[in-house]
């Protein structure tokens, strides 16, 4: 089975403070995704990642960075919290829709990290 | 206009009922399409791919209308399990899928 892990389900910071979140899939995908979702805005992209070291900006990246070091392990990074970044953090993988035709897109979702910033 | 629209309910149905959910996007280039499921606090999973021709699995079909720009999920004989939040998502020639907010489904006894 397709495994998405985040590091962290729950997190507490202050504003200001530097948080890292840890993303690592196991099934060599290419595309690795980063959302926010929120009650009533749904999931929105923050940034995504097609290859190593290779990011894009998504919908919504300000007061947010990303890492992309190794294949499976895409980071994001909040360079100083604050607290409209309260949200549950999501994670996704997937292969590019361009490799054969029995491959979908799917996503994979890992567990989420829910981030309160006080 | 928001990319891809979902009526966010919530759908409140009994249980057995049959309930459909239509999703709309304005991208006439998208070319995949898919509903995804996600329980309360959990994260979202692929419950089925669309296809052109419309696709079945079990008590779920889902349907693309490219001409309207929709596509739709049907469920019969709800069960008490079904209710979650239902996911449309679309995905134009790039890798990005875009979501809908989703629509909510309450199955009661």
């Amino acid at each position: 089975d397709v495994k998405v892990t985040q590091s962290s389900r729950y997190l507490v910071k202050r504003t200001g403070e530097k948080v890292f979140l840890e993303c690592v899939q196991d099934m060599d995908h290419e595309n690795m995704f980063w959302y926010r979702q929120d009650p009533g805005l749904g999931l929105r992209l923050i940034y995504f990642s097609y290859d190593v070291k290779m990011k894009e900006k998504g919908d919504i990246p300000e007061g947010y960075s990303v890492s992309r070091e190794k294949k499976e392990r895409f980071s994001l990074i909040l360079e100083s919290a604050s607290t409209n970044q309260t949200s549950m953090y999501l994670c996704a993988s997937s292969f590019p829709s361009t490799s054969g035709p029995s491959n979908t897109g799917e996503l994979f979702f890992g567990e989420g990290s829910r981030l309160t910033v006080l | 206009r928001k990319e891809v629209e979902q009526d966010p309910g919530p759908f409140n149905v009994p249980e057995g009922a049959t309930v459909a959910f239509n999703c709309t996007y304005s991208n006439s280039a998208s070319q995949s399409f898919f509903w995804y499921r996600q329980d309360c606090r959990k994260e979202p999973k692929l419950l089925m791919s669309v296809y052109s021709s419309g696709n079945e699995d079990g008590r779920f079909t889902a349907q693309l209308n490219r001409a309207s720009q929709y596509i739709s999920l049907l469920i019969r004989d709800s069960k008490l399990s079904d209710s979650a939040t239902y996911l449309c998502v679309v995905k134009g020639g790039s890798y990005i899928p875009t979501f809908g907010r989703g629509t909510s489904l309450i199955v009661h006894p």
